[in-house]
């Protein structure tokens, strides 16, 4: 079947340090790769997304590419921000009669000054 | 603002009660989605509708009775829950396109049932 497995939270880091995220998935075929991230009393919103092996996803400084070699698809940033605290939440895109978004169980990250 | 409004943001209702959660979009996209959000576990779809037609139920309990009367409105019917079925419930909307398919969220509507 499909499915998504992140790393367990939380994450705690000081601000400006590095951030990884792990993301490994199972799927038929090719799925389409997507982090989406859910600040506090919000829904969640796309970070970045990479549609094919080898492509590197990025956005805010966020990062994750592609790869099927070890079906991955890690969240990096090289210097996190208090304003980066929120749960990230790695996903897969199925495709068939209609497109289906399967999620992770999210990360939470909290960033101190 | 995402273009993806839920009411009420915040709900607590007894086993007997009925309630209904309520999603609006005004972004013209065509398919809409349930979502269940409970602690440390993935995000469990619930159901999708696809042109206002339901195309996905995912073994849910018959406690949840979705409804889709246009493209733009989204209704969860709640009725005589258990106490587990608290959670946060997110709604979404999307216009399926492909392979770079992006959902677009609600805030959600925190559930308790006591």
């Amino acid at each position: 079947g499909n499915s998504v497995t992140q790393m367990e939270g939380p994450v705690t880091l000081s601000e400006e340090a590095f951030l990884t995220i792990n993301c490994t998935y199972t799927a038929t075929g090719y799925p389409s790769l997507f982090w989406y991230v859910q600040y506090p009393g919000e829904g969640l919103q796309l970070l970045l997304k990479a549609t094919k092996a080898d492509d590197k996803g990025s956005n805010k400084g966020f990062e994750a590419t592609y790869r099927k070699e070890t079906t991955s698809f890690h969240l990096e940033k090289g210097s996190v921000q208090v304003s980066d605290s929120a749960v990230y939440f790695c996903a897969l895109l199925v495709s068939g009669g209609y497109n289906k978004l399967i999620f992770g169980a999210g990360t939470r990250l909290a960033v101190h000054p | 603002e995402t273009g993806v409004t839920q009411t009420p943001r915040h709900l607590v209702m007894g086993m007997t009660n009925k309630k209904s959660l309520k999603c609006e979009q005004h972004l013209g996209h065509n398919a809409m989605y349930w979502y269940k959000q409970s602690a440390k576990k993935p995000l469990e779809l619930m159901f999708v509708y696809s042109l206002e037609e339901r195309v996905e139920n995912n073994s849910v309990p018959s406690r949840f009775s979705p409804e889709c009367p246009n493209s733009s409105h989204l209704f969860l019917h709640l009725h005589t829950l258990q106490p587990e079925d608290s959670a946060l419930y997110l709604c979404a909307s999307s216009q399926e396109q492909g392979r770079n398919e992006k959902l677009f969220f609600g805030s959600g509507t925190q559930l308790s049932v006591l």
